[in-house]
């Protein structure tokens, strides 16, 4: 079974610039959740999508970030304008469903922002 | 709102040694409890999933353990390996708000 796919592994962009990441999900898991992991901490929950509905994003900075996830499969998170605090790992994952469903993680992208 | 917490932040132990982290949550209404690995630069890898009507799980050299109601769960290591070298998170999964909380991790290294 493939697992969790993430492009691009690594971006390095200046600030104010405008960046994109992709997920792809494992086959048939209906929620997707965006995290960003800042150097020495946790990963941080973005945003969480069920099927192609937003269920959770009170912690994405909406001024600066954007997700979608059309048609229920793959996702994409932007950010526009970047910010030097954005320097990050960014993680995606899926589950089967919410609730006590396991989460399953992509190799995350690093971004570097200069 | 819930806040995890891991002890210690970092660990350094010879090979062969049996190790145990620990990790503390505030809220005891959760769904479950997972530990993972992370390898640096690398994505998450889930090492074990508790159940909050679990008591707890193992899978080859690791056991976990979950004590809901006093809000703690450990990671037991048997017999430490230098590959076992890597940053350790706890995360519970709430029954309020749905989403993964993570703890900061426990850096582990094991020397040969």
């Amino acid at each position: 079974e493939a697992g969790v796919a993430q492009s691009p592994r690594y971006k390095i962009i200046e600030k104010r610039q405008s960046v994109a990441f992709w997920c792809n999900p494992i086959s048939g898991h209906a929620t997707l959740y965006w995290y960003q992991q800042i150097l020495g901490q946790g990963p941080k929950l973005l945003i969480q999508f069920q099927n192609n509905g937003v269920v959770d994003d009170s912690q994405l900075p909406k001024d600066r970030f954007s997700a979608e996830r059309l048609k229920g499969v793959d996702s994409t998170l932007k950010i526009q304008p970047a910010k030097l605090e954005d320097s990050a790992v960014y993680l995606c994952a899926s589950s089967f469903g919410t609730g006590g469903w396991e989460q399953y993680f992509g190799p995350g992208t690093r971004l570097t922002v200069t | 709102k819930q806040e995890v917490t891991q002890i210690p932040a970092a660990l350094s132990v010879p090979e062969g040694e049996n190790l145990v982290l620990n990790c503390s949550f505030t809220d005891s209404a959760i769904y479950n409890l997972q530990w993972f690995r992370q390898d640096p630069g690398k994505g998450l890898t889930s090492l074990l999933l508790i159940q909050s009507s679990q008591r707890e799980q193992t899978s080859g050299r690791l056991n976990a353990s979950l004590d809901k109601s006093s809000g703690r769960s450990t990671l037991y290591i048997a017999a430490s390996q230098p590959g076992d070298s890597a940053t350790y998170l706890c995360a519970v999964k709430d029954t309020g708000f749905q989403k993964l909380v993570f703890g900061t991790g426990t850096r582990l290294l094991v020397s040969p």
